[in-house]
Order: structure tokens, then C-alpha cells, then sequence
């Protein structure tokens, strides 16, 4: 079957580093997509990989590892305006499916 | 300048009615999506059209009913509506399948 998984919930410091995991079973893979939305707002797109390794992107990363259906996003020097939740997406170019996304909370 | 918009931003309405849902995107995208967010924050997909032609079109009841007039539109229409339809509607569009999604501000349908 299809689907990906990711943690509900993370809560975090302000000012610190969290990873939020993603893993995925997919029938066929064209890449992984993270996308934040905000509270009452659409999701934004944040990243795109495709081959294994890291991309980085101001303070957040993205890693890829296809062997291990695997994803990770980084999210650095952590804002309080990065409280949202944090959606994976993957798939391939017929069919993308979604993770039911991971809830961070950024404390002071 | 907005990327995809959509009209209304609230609906609200009562059992039984009929609505549409109204999506325009100017990025010249081959690709557009209707998605349902329920209150568990699940994306959903119910339909991908790509240059005015169904691609997608998952377990939807039929009183769903996209129309693409053309490649920048793809509107929603919605009969009968019930309780269970009361979420939020995002429309999307994307340069091919399987790009990554723009989304519109989304719509949120609340049956009475």
C-alpha cells in the first residue's frame, strides 16, 4: 500500500534545531515535498528532493535517503513564527499522497 | 498579482443547498487539483485536471462536480450539500503532475 507517516506533535525552544521525520511507502517516486501551513492559512512549499542528500535552504534542510523511504526537515535557529505544521508529500508524477502532517509548536 | 485565488473565502449554507466554489490560477500551469481539509487537518485529494482534462478523480460522491472551462479555471460545484461536506476546500495548481503544488487561500464550507 501507499502511505507516509510522520510524527502528530513536536514542540520546541526558540532559538533551537528540530528535525521532524518523514517516512514513506509509495508506488512509483518522482520526489518528496515539505510544505508548512499556518494556522487558518493554505500550505506553502518549502522543499523538493529527489535524489538522496541534503538540501539546504537558509535555515531549513531538507534529506532525502530512497533506499530507506526516508526524509527529514531541519529547521534551524528556530522563530517563533515556525509554529505551524509541517507536511510531507511524495509520490510520483500520477499520484502524490500526503502524511497527516507534524504539529510544531516553537516556545519562548 | 496573486499565484491562485479562489471565491468564496467563507461559505456557509444550509443542508440541501447547492454551491460552487470558484478557482483561478495565473502562473499558466498545465495542472489543477480540488482538496478537502476536514478538521483532522488531512489533505485530500478529489480531482486533478490537467489542460482542461480529468486526470484524477478519487472516491468522491458524485454530487461533486469539477468543471474546467478552461486551463486557468477549475471550479467545484457541490449538490445536495450535507453535514459531512463542512470542511476546507483548497484549489491548487501545479506546472505538470507531479510539480510542486501552489495552493489558493482556500475556502471554508460550513453546512448548517
Amino acid at each position: 500500500g501507499q502511505n507516509i507517516d510522520q510524527p502528530t506533535e513536536m514542540t520546541a525552544t526558540e532559538g533551537a534545531i528540530v528535525q521532524i521525520n518523514c517516512t514513506y511507502q509509495t508506488s512509483g517516486f518522482n520526489g518528496l515535498f515539505w510544505y508548512q501551513q499556518h494556522a487558518g492559512e493554505a500550505p506553502t512549499f518549502l522543499s523538493y528532493n529527489v535524489l538522496d542528500g541534503l538540501e539546504e535552504k537558509g535555515r531549513f534542510s531538507s534529506f532525502l535517503s530512497r533506499s530507506k523511504g526516508y526524509s527529514y526537515l531541519l529547521l534551524k535557529e528556530l522563530q517563533m513564527k515556525d509554529s505551524a505544521s509541517y507536511l510531507c508529500n511524495a509520490g510520483n508524477n500520477r499520484k502524490l499522497i500526503w502524511g497527516l502532517g507534524t504539529s510544531l509548536a516553537v516556545n519562548p | 498579482d496573486t499565484a491562485v485565488s479562489q471565491t468564496p473565502k467563507y461559505l456557509v449554507t444550509q443542508m440541501g443547498n447547492d454551491k460552487s466554489i470558484k478557482c483561478e490560477q495565473n502562473l499558466g500551469h498545465d495542472t489543477m487539483y480540488w482538496y478537502k481539509q476536514d478538521s483532522k487537518k488531512f489533505l485530500k485529494i478529489m480531482f486533478s485536471y490537467n489542460n482542461k482534462e480529468l486526470i484524477i478523480n478519487e472516491t468522491v460522491p458524485n454530487r461533486f462536480s469539477p468543471k474546467s472551462p478552461d486551463k486557468a479555471h477549475l471550479n467545484l460545484h457541490i449538490n445536495s450539500l450535507e453535514l459531512g461536506d463542512s470542511a476546507v476546500y483548497f484549489c491548487a495548481s501545479s506546472q505538470r503532475s507531479g510539480s510542486e503544488f501552489n495552493f489558493g487561500p482556500g475556502t471554508r464550507l460550513t453546512v448548517l
